[in-house]
């Protein structure tokens, strides 16, 4: 059984740019959150997927958006990154009544 | 207030000694309970959940207290593989809905 995978682990954009994140989620699971943790901070909650629909969205701007496909595997993306973007990204999968499982992140920072 | 509070930090104690965590949520309707560890640079990972009964693993005890919205960790004989990031996360169900973390509490372990 595979657990969840997120890449690229670090990236460097300039401010302005576009980026996407991938995550395979750990087999079995049917729901994809993504979270943002910033230096010092607790995770926050970005948005999660439920058999390809949005179901539960955080406090962010609609510049961050997200897709999951038939595999359960997902994909954020960030339009017009501003420095305050610069943060690890997580990924997590769970299906329902299961705990979640986190990959190991994408260290991304905007220059 | 914040959804969920936690002690400032960083702790600093010996090895062996006990140390506390401690931590307040905000949303009566929270369902499931949650300590996660995270190592520097890592992704959390969960270190135990936490019920009315309180429970303990080893060295580990979590205690819920739903009628004050408190929950604790404690960890005994501190060992120097104990130094982390600390995290208090709640959830309204136990369902696929999403985490709310607190910040963290770091924690070092001294030889």
């Amino acid at each position: 059984e595979t657990g969840v995978t997120q890449s690229p682990t670090h990236l460097i954009k300039t401010r302005g740019q576009q980026v996407t994140l991938r995550c395979s989620s750990q087999s079995g699971h049917n729901t994809v959150s993504w979270y943002q943790q910033a230096l010092g901070q607790g995770p926050q909650f970005i948005f999660q997927y439920y058999r390809e629909e949005e179901n539960g969205r955080g406090n962010f701007p609609p510049r961050f958006s997200g897709l999951q496909f038939p595999n359960y595997s997902s994909e954020l993306n960030v339009n017009a990154l501003e420095l305050d973007d610069s943060a690890l990204y997580l990924c997590a999968s769970t299906q329902t009544g299961i705990g979640y499982t986190f990959g190991s992140g994408t260290r991304l920072t905007v220059v | 207030r914040k959804e969920v509070e936690q002690d400032p930090g960083p702790f600093n104690v010996p090895e062996g000694a006990t140390v506390a965590f401690n931590c307040t949520y905000s949303n009566s309707a929270s369902q499931s309970f949650f300590w996660y560890r995270q190592d520097c640079r890592k992704e959390p990972k969960l270190l135990m959940s936490v019920y009315s009964s309180g429970n303990e693993d080893g060295r580990f005890t979590a205690q819920l207290n739903r009628a004050s919205q408190y929950i604790s960790l404690l960890i005994r004989d501190s060992k120097l593989s104990d130094s982390a990031t600390y995290l208090c996360v709640v959830n309204l169900s136990s369902g696929n809905t999403p985490l709310v973390f607190g910040k963290g509490t770091r924690l070092s372990v001294i030889a």
